[in-house]
């Protein structure tokens, strides 16, 4: 059962555009939403992350929109670079050391 | 301050053998999560440890066990491979008490089974 649906599943876009990726969940036990980064041979980096009493939350150029009643959120990249281009990957978990119950992935690409 | 730190990076094995990984977590972090990410997927939870004991389980076959050390570090073990075991193998670290705490990632172990 996929509890966490992400998409697209692959983004192109040009430099200094803005970049969205979107992701839905069906448990609305769920209280902890991050995004992760994740560059070709590496692993998951945290990105940012937002509880469901937050409507929205930006740190640089990275801002996550949540809509509780939607159960819906959203990864927003404004000025889009080429060292950007990684695979996005939104995550959930239910309460404090639980499971993170991640999408499954956006691949994005930033033209020059 | 080192990061999650997993060893090794790469791993070939045949079908039926069995294989360990290690993982050290980041300092001050004393549980540790394993997930295992298929090529083109996102990482699926396989197990998570902390005080040396199996806390949480995801829907992984018995073949597939571990051990938390008193140092915190960690060890996943894989038995009886199947080609399907081939993937890249993820540890994550963080800390049980504070609120949400974030989860950090090592780099992973990449495991090939021929």
């Amino acid at each position: 059962q996929q509890q966490v649906k992400q998409s697209p599943q692959s983004l192109i876009v040009q430099k200094g555009g803005i970049s969205i990726i979107n992701c839905a969940y069906e448990n609305t036990a769920f209280d902890y939403f991050p995004w992760y980064q994740q560059f070709p041979g590496k692993g998951p980096a945290l990105l940012i992350a937002i509880r469901p009493d937050v409507r929205e939350k930006k740190e640089g150029r990275f801002t996550i929109s949540f809509n509780k009643s939607a159960k819906q959120f959203s990864l927003h990249i404004m000025d889009s670079q080429p060292g950007d281009s990684a695979t996005y990957f939104c995550a959930a978990m239910k309460s404090s050391g639980d499971k993170l119950t991640f999408g499954t992935g956006t691949r994005l690409a930033v033209r020059p | 301050d080192a990061g999650v730190t997993q060893s090794p990076t790469h791993l070939i094995k045949t079908r039926g053998q069995q294989v360990t990984l290690r993982c050290s977590p980041k300092s001050g972090h004393d549980t540790v999560s394993w997930y295992q990410q298929a090529l083109g997927q996102g990482p699926q939870f396989i197990f998570q440890y902390y005080e040396e004991e199996e806390r949480q389980r995801g829907n992984f076959p018995d073949r597939f066990s571990g051990h938390q050390f008193p140092n915190y570090s960690s060890e996943l073990n894989v038995n009886a491979l199947l080609l399907g075991d081939s993937a890249l193998y993820l540890c994550a670290s963080s800390k049980r008490t504070g609120g949400h705490q974030p989860q950090h990632f090592g780099d992973g172990t990449r495991l090939s089974i021929l």
